[in-house]
């Protein structure tokens, strides 16, 4: 069975502070999807990010960047300059390939809290 | 479009007691699922769907059941609720076709209390 460990139960630091959220995960399978969410105060869960197992390359989409590396089974998140709106629980999530549906399997979430 | 829809937003029952749960999508989505959140335990999923007429068990399936009449609804029921029911349960949907690749989008949750 596969399993998604996010050992950071929160995170607090100041505006401005980079700051990087850990995942790391467990599965036998060879074609995996990866992903990231985030729950802002609101309650709702909004995605990030999605990567698959045959795809290496991080990405960065403003702040935010994404170090994906299949040695260490880690996928991890890191927000540049972070900002209060930052503020939220993020949860890395991993799906398998082939006739899993979709489901997801998600880590216990990190609370970061950003102060101005 | 609504997107994912969740009714109620907050409930509060007696041990025992039963209810419906219902979500509801406009995005003509094949797959659904529900999942309930607790404190230092993430999402966990409880039942799916992977079409009309269809459900099966996820993680956390006992005490818990389902219905899928219309492809645009998902029920989830309790039929004797108990305290260790009291969670944030989350909806949400996703295309069938290259299902492991697409993202969830999800409902905005309804918190269930159980005394």
């Amino acid at each position: 069975a596969q399993k998604v460990t996010q050992a950071q139960t929160e995170i607090s630091v100041v505006e401005k502070e980079d700051v990087t959220l850990d995942c790391v995960y467990e599965t036998r399978d060879t074609t995996y999807y990866l992903f990231w969410y985030k729950q802002p105060p609101s309650g709702e869960l909004v995605f990030l990010i999605r990567r698959n197992s045959f795809d290496e390359q991080n990405e960065i989409s403003g702040r935010y960047s994404w170090n994906f590396q299949k040695s260490t089974s880690s996928f991890n998140f890191t927000i540049t300059a972070s900002q209060v709106v930052d503020s939220a629980v993020y949860f890395c999530a991993l799906t398998l390939g082939g006739t899993s549906y979709g489901k997801l399997t998600f880590g216990q979430g990190t609370i970061l809290t950003v102060h101005p | 479009n609504a997107g994912v829809t969740q009714t109620p937003k907050f409930r509060v029952l007696k041990t025992g007691q039963s209810m419906t749960l219902l979500c509801a999508q406009d995005m003509n989505h094949e797959y659904m699922y529900w999942y309930r959140q607790d404190p230092g335990m993430g999402l966990r999923l409880i039942h799916y769907s992977v079409g009309e007429g269809t459900t099966a068990k996820g993680e956390v399936p006992d005490g818990y059941n389902v219905s899928r009449l219309k492809k645009q609804n998902f029920l989830l029921g309790l039929e004797s609720a108990a305290p260790s029911q009291t969670s944030v349960y989350f909806c949400a949907s996703s295309f069938s076709r290259d299902s492991s690749y697409n993202e969830q989008f999800f409902g905005p949750g309804t918190r269930l209390t159980v005394l």
